[in-house]
């Protein structure tokens, strides 16, 4: 299958940061990427919809101008978490959908967001 | 409107013994359907998929699942349980347009006991 990267895994940062999550398709061109956020024993919450070149499409009561994204090419994706607050502590993840043949969407390992 | 729907929030089954996990849908259209397994701290990974054709489906890990279209049901199966197998498990459902997103049931957690 294709793999899609998710960089960092882990970080813990200070309140009032920002702090940037990349998410890569590593094997195949993603036309769509997906960022998630997820609580402890938790389903997936859509945050938003990026695609290639475009800005990212925002899930109702998302902060667009708290998690900033950019889809720059069509195997990178990035989400900024500006202005951390304690609250913002939780699991993102990615995910990518694209390429020929491809209808199923692959993910991203996570990243575990931390703010103190 | 569409929905996916997990009506198991817990499982808990002996290892060896077999194990399906349930998942209804709601979809406008004829659907793609996704199992996914997710280990704690880890991404998602896909267990199996349908889009046409034989509604009965392999995936990895020994894992099975069945299209009812009658039923609106994709419900994962697994003859026998390994305590590997252990993890949350998430039904979606998603159009066969790249650029739309996928519909997550709410997961199931299985616990395997030895």
């Amino acid at each position: 299958g294709a793999v899609v990267s998710q960089h960092p895994s882990r970080v813990i940062c200070k309140s009032g940061t920002s702090v940037k999550i990349e998410c890569r398709s590593l094997d195949f061109q993603a036309t769509t990427m997906f960022w998630y956020r997820q609580f402890p024993k938790q389903s997936l919450m859509l945050m938003a919809t990026s695609n290639e070149g475009s800005k990212a499409t925002y899930e109702q009561g998302v902060e667009k101008d708290k998690f900033l994204i950019n889809h720059a090419s069509l195997t990178l994706s990035t989400l900024t978490v500006t202005s951390a607050h304690p609250e913002d502590s939780s699991f993102y993840i990615c995910s990518a959908r694209g390429g020929q043949g491809r209808f199923e969407a692959f993910f991203g390992q996570g990243t575990r967001l931390t703010v103190v | 409107a569409q929905s996916v729907t997990q009506p198991d929030i817990h499982i808990t089954v002996s290892e060896g013994a077999s194990l399906e996990l349930r998942c209804n849908y709601s979809y406008g259209a004829t659907p793609y359907l996704f199992w996914y397994v997710q280990s704690p701290g880890q991404g998602l990974q896909l267990l199996l998929k349908y889009f046409s054709g034989d509604t009965l489906v392999q995936g990895i890990k020994g894992f099975e699942a069945e299209f009812k279209r009658s039923q609106s049901s994709f419900n994962l199966r697994k003859p026998s349980v390994h305590w590997s197998d252990a993890a949350e498990y998430f039904c979606a459902v998603g159009p066969p347009n790249t650029g739309n997103q996928f519909y997550f049931g709410t997961g199931t957690s299985l616990t395997v006991i030895p």
